[in-house]
């Protein structure tokens, strides 16, 4: 069984912040995929990135960076420099050796002007 | 990048009617595609695996007369909520990968809010 844990249900924060999201994971599998998602209020679901088991490199991409630590099971997301656009719910995922995708209940992030 | 699209983006019925959602893969062809609900300020959860040319895999707990799951083609899933009750009341999401490998990353569609009166 396969279990995705974001214990973080919102947070707030006043723009130029920095937010960071917490991602725990579950899996027996030695081989897995982490991802996370943005839903912004129009409730569509935007790809952000997807990270193997195998692969602990960290990454920045713009404004986002993320730390994936296999020793800790986490794949933890920041956002730097927040803004208004970031409010959004994000949702962590991971699957390993089928097709499906287990979600993280996900985290509110709220950005106030 | 890989577009989902899926109709309506809303939809209103009454009690006992029957509502049909589309998903379709708009520049890529899907073999599977996946239902997904969403319960408001809940993680969306996996309802059923829609499958190109066969019956769908349905999640456990979900009833499979009640929500009929149709994927006659590459491109095309629907997803049909028979006598619809107002505890079907969700946004419906579906989904789809660009390749057959399970690490490819799922492209959503916009979802569909069914409020059930």
């Amino acid at each position: 069984a396969q279990k995705v844990t974001q214990a973080q249900t919102e947070i707030s924060v006043v723009e130029k912040e920095d937010v960071t999201l917490d991602c725990v994971y579950e899996t027996r599998d030695t081989t897995y995929y982490l991802f996370w998602y943005k839903q912004p209020p129009s409730g569509e679901l935007v790809f952000l990135i997807r990270r193997n088991s195998f692969d602990e490199q960290n990454e920045i991409s713009g404004r986002y960076s993320w730390n994936f630590q296999k020793s800790t099971s986490s794949f933890n997301f920041t956002i730097t420099a927040s803004q208004v656009v970031d409010s959004a719910v994000y949702f962590c995922a991971l699957n390993s050796n089928d097709y499906k995708l287990s979600f993280g209940a996900g985290t509110t992030v709220t950005v106030r002007a | 990048g890989a577009v989902v699209s899926q109709h309506p983006s809303r939809v209103i019925c009454k009690s006992g009617t029957s509502v049909k959602i589309e998903c379709r893969s708009l520049d890529f062809q899907a073999t599977t595609m996946f239902w997904y609900r969403q319960f408001p300020k809940q993680s969306l959860m996996l309802m059923a695996t829609s499958n190109e040319g066969s019956k769908a895999t349905y999640e456990q707990g979900v009833e499979k007369d009640k929500f009929l799951i149709n994927h006659a083609s590459l491109t095309l899933s629907t997803l049909t909520v028979t006598s619809a009750h107002p505890e079907d009341s969700s946004f419906y999401i579906c989904s789809a990968r660009t390749a057959s490998s399970y690490n490819s990353p799922l492209h959503f569609g916009n979802g569909t809010r069914l409020t059930v009166t």
